[in-house]
């Protein structure tokens, strides 16, 4: 069974420029995640889809950051405009429908200098 | 909303010595406990959970953990342990019966040496 899917694995961009990330998550899961992770930190949730519905997205600063799941399969997040407090690991997980088990993936590592 | 503190954020240890990491939890409401490990440049990884039933918990590779209620704690520990368990170990806690969001601790670096 594959695994859920990120790309890039690497980013890095200077501040104010844009950036878009992918998930791919495991076949036949209804609920993806999106958590970030700040060195030194552990991971937290930015929003939660179920389906192509949102279920939480209070802690996405929606400023800057939009994500979307409009087929209710992959999913793109993305920060516009980026800054230096953005660079983190970016990782996205999905999980069966009303399962507690998450399954991650490798994650995006963005750098902003 | 609940929260997560492991207490120790390094914990260096001898190859073949026991090792305990520790994770206290808060909550108001009942929650489900999760311990994650994380290799370099890997994501996380499922260890072991504890949702219901016997508080004890296990994993394939030789970690337990027990839930304590009226500690509320959740520490994981290994009666031996090998040079390829060095990696960072998050424990986790969610609200019970709801799927939703994981929160996080900061993590434990797990430092094996010969």
């Amino acid at each position: 069974e594959a695994g859920v899917a990120q790309s890039p694995r690497y980013k890095i961009i200077e501040k104010r420029q844009s950036v878009a990330f992918w998930c791919n998550p495991i076949s036949g899961h209804a609920t993806l995640y999106w958590y970030q992770q700040i060195l030194g930190q552990g991971p937290k949730l930015l929003i939660q889809f179920q389906n192509n519905g949102v279920v939480d997205d209070s802690q996405l600063p929606k400023d800057r950051f939009s994500a979307e799941r409009l087929k209710g399969v992959d999913s793109t997040l993305k920060i516009q405009p980026a800054k230096l407090e953005d660079s983190a690991v970016y990782l996205c997980a999905s999980s069966l429908f009303g399962s507690d088990e998450q399954y991650f993936g490798p994650g995006t590592r963005l750098t902003v200098t | 909303a609940q929260s997560v503190t492991q207490l120790d954020s390094q914990v260096p240890v001898f190859e073949e010595a026991p090792v305990e990491l520790r994770c206290n939890y808060s909550s108001s409401v009942s929650v489900y406990l999760f311990w994650y490990v994380q290799y370099p440049n890997q994501g996380l990884q499922l260890l072991l959970k504890y949702l219901s039933g016997s508080t004890l918990v296990e994993s394939i590779n030789g970690f337990e953990a027990e839930f304590n209620k009226s500690q509320t704690s959740f520490h994981l520990r290994k009666p031996s342990v090998h040079i390829s368990d060095t990696a960072e170990y998050f424990c986790a806690v969610s609200r019970a019966g709801t799927a939703s969001k994981l929160t996080f601790g900061t993590g434990t670096r797990l430092q094996v040496t010969l």
